[in-house]
């Protein structure tokens, strides 16, 4: 099955600064990558996502590139505000039909202090 | 229009006892999942619902745990003689394409 490696597991910046979490897949069939932030005690909400027919794609301050080569993609957080504060997970699926299993990494705490 | 809603959002039980815990999907969403998140650890797949095909179960840890989902629509997630390690979040997702949409999640405490 689909193995999702995800670093680092915490990552402090200052305000202002970027932020890039990085994670790896297993199945070179996986097509869909999505990422989601969940605030503390809150569920986690889709925040970008891309298919493997993309190699970047950018929503205001983030973005998603994807390397389907090397079976890695990475989300980059630009102009880091506290509110970004929160646990960012990656995921990998095959999406052939709209609808399938998502296999998590194991999240990045992203802390950003004023 | 309402999201997924869970219950209930707390849960403590004794050890060795049953649970139930209930998921409501958004309407129309044909696909369902759990998940079981940990203290610190990522979102571990348990079960997956598509429509009227049988259920992806490869996920569920033990032979304790069972969900089943009537109707199409509202799913329950059942882990029998509940031990410690059990206690976790239990997220419910729903979808109707790949965007999954999480619940609030129900909090278990195995005593």
């Amino acid at each position: 099955g689909e193995n999702v490696e995800q670093h680092p597991s915490t990552l402090s910046v200052q305000e202002g600064d970027s932020a890039v979490i990085k994670c790896t897949y297993s199945d070179s069939a996986s097509n869909y990558f999505p990422w989601y932030k969940q605030e503390l005690g809150k569920r986690p909400q889709l925040i970008i996502d891309i298919r493997s027919n993309v190699g970047e794609k950018k929503d205001q301050r983030i973005a998603v590139t994807l390397n389907k080569t090397a079976k890695h993609f990475s989300l980059h957080i630009t102009e880091t505000q506290p509110e970004d504060s929160a646990v960012y997970f990656c995921a990998a699926s095959y999406g052939g039909s709209g609808y399938s299993t998502l296999t998590f990494g194991k999240g990045t705490m992203l802390l950003v202090s004023p | 229009g309402a999201g997924v809603s869970q219950s209930p959002s707390n849960k403590v039980t004794e050890k060795g006892k049953d649970v139930e815990l209930r998921c409501d999907p958004i309407s129309g969403h044909t696909a369902l999942y759990w998940y079981r998140q940990s203290l610190g650890q990522g979102l571990e797949f348990l079960i997956y619902f598509q429509g009227n095909s049988a259920p992806d179960k490869s996920g569920l840890p033990s032979d304790r745990f069972s969900a089943e989902r009537t109707g199409g629509s509202v799913s329950t997630l059942t882990i029998q003689r509940t031990q410690q390690e059990d206690s976790a979040v239990y997220l419910c997702a729903s979808s109707s394409r790949d965007e999954q949409f999480f619940g609030p999640g129900t909090r278990l405490t195995v005593l």
